[in-house]
């Protein structure tokens, strides 16, 4: 089974903190994702990459950054925290192509006051 | 924006009955994926679909796509208290990118 975890279930920080999100997947994945997920909303793609050191902007890019080192790890950074940046964070990966079968980690309930 | 839109928005039924959710997304695609979601967790998916099929079935699941009307409906029969969850379409619109719906969420009363 294809295993996706995130480092912390719940989150809470400070405005103007750097925040770091780490993801990581055991499939030998080309493909990782990073989503918000706000009420009424639905997900929001922020930011994904096809490759190591490499990253695309999603829908809502602003404020975050990414960085992709080694296949498995996808790390979503926020450079200085703010209260609109709280949300749920949803971490996918997928084997080959953006747009086939995505696996989700558990995600990470982020607050920021 | 692309996204697309699930119909109702919340459904409430008994266990043992059928549930309807139904997606409508706005211009071409090659697949429709249908994704589970259970409270504060992460999705699940469900079933795909690509364009150029009209019916797909997993278990309890009936999915069908009609391409036409650009909508697709999602059928969990015989509803259990575990499908309790929300539901979300995702379409590709030709591209590396998944597009998700604002989901449905479903509740089944024991």
């Amino acid at each position: 089974d294809v295993k996706v975890t995130q480092s912390s279930r719940y989150l809470v920080k400070r405005t103007g903190e750097k925040v770091f999100l780490e993801c990581v997947q055991d499939m030998d994945h080309e493909n990782m994702f990073w989503y918000r997920q706000d009420p009424g909303l639905g997900l929001r793609l922020i930011y994904f990459s096809y490759d190591v050191k490499m990253k695309e902007k999603g829908d809502i890019p602003e404020g975050y950054s990414v960085s992709r080192e080694k296949k498995e790890r996808f790390s979503l950074i926020l450079e200085s925290a703010s209260t609109n940046q709280t949300s749920m964070y949803l971490c996918a990966s997928s084997f080959r192509g953006g747009a086939g079968t995505q696996y989700f980690g558990p995600g990470t309930r982020l607050t920021v006051l | 924006s692309q996204q697309g839109e699930e119909d109702p928005q919340a459904l409430s039924i008994q266990e043992g009955e059928n549930a309807t959710m139904n997606c409508s997304y706005k211009t071409s695609i090659n697949n429709l994926q249908w994704y589970r979601q259970n409270s504060g967790r992460g999705l699940v998916h469900l079933i795909l679909i690509r364009s150029n099929e009209r019916e797909k079935h997993s278990g309890r699941l009936r999915v069908t796509l009609d391409t036409s009307k650009k909508s697709s409906s999602l059928l969990i029969t015989a509803s259990r208290a575990a499908d309790t969850a929300s539901y979300f379409c995702a379409t590709d619109y030709n591209t590396d990118k998944l597009i998700f719906g604002t989901g449905t969420r479903l509740q089944v009363f024991p």
